[in-house]
């Protein structure tokens, strides 16, 4: 099944402990993308990567991390996590080479940052 | 900058009653315009979506939306409501080519009830 997936699903932490919520996309999709949802704001882009070793920043990237080091994945970084990034996660890919933008997202991970 | 904005934060309506979400968008060339629904709880799923030609696009569930651009507007429309619609809906506004590609612009959203 074609799908995009993120572990864990559900995570309560404490402000300063690093975390890392990880992505991963079975279709062989060049482009993923980060996107954190918070009530009353929508989704808001974090980072996106176009290929293998190619990212770049989003709307709100402050706080974050990313890496893209194979096709497949792209883990979110939190190195010093604090309460403001209490949000619901979203990781989505697209194919590059349809044109299309159209994007699959993940289940989302709901983090709590105490 | 590319921007969406969807006027109506929350709308109730009849079931069986027509429905009509606003959209409209910011983007500086020819945009790629997404509608996504969001049921509690869950991710979200894409309904339809307008890259070029007929600017009346068909999506699932019974939905369409309406291109016009001289009005900015990405307007999603389903004739006839079912209580199973009731969601959050989202406009989205992407780019292609270039550095814009996959920066995926949403709106706030738009939460639909669904009176009986």
């Amino acid at each position: 099944e074609a799908q995009v997936t993120q572990n864990p699903r559900y995570l309560i932490t404490v402000t300063g402990k690093k975390l890392t919520v990880t992505c991963s996309q079975n279709m062989n999709h060049e482009y993923m993308s980060w996107y954190r949802q918070d009530p009353g704001l929508g989704l808001r882009q974090i980072y996106y990567s176009m290929n293998v070793e190619v990212t770049d920043k989003g709307d709100v990237p402050e706080g974050y991390k990313v890496s893209r080091k194979e096709k497949r994945n792209f883990p979110l970084i939190l190195e010093s996590p604090s309460p403001n990034q209490t949000s619901l996660y979203f990781c989505a890919s697209s194919p590059v080479t349809s044109g299309s933008n159209e994007q699959f997202f993940g289940p989302g991970t709901r983090l709590t940052v105490l | 900058a590319q921007s969406v904005t969807q006027p109506d934060i929350h709308i109730t309506v009849s079931e069986g009653a027509s429905l009509e979400l606003r959209c409209n968008y910011s983007y500086g060339a020819t945009p790629y315009l997404f509608w996504y629904v969001q049921s509690p709880g869950q991710g979200l799923q894409l309904l339809l979506k307008y890259f070029s030609g007929d600017t009346l696009v068909q999506g699932i569930k019974g939905f369409e939306a309406e291109f016009k651009r001289s009005q900015s507007s990405f307007n999603l429309r389903k004739p006839s409501v079912h209580w199973s619609d009731a969601a959050e809906y989202f406009c989205a506004v992407g780019g292609a080519g270039g550095t814009s590609y996959g920066k995926l612009t949403f709106g706030q959203g738009t939460i639909l009830t669904v009176h009986p």
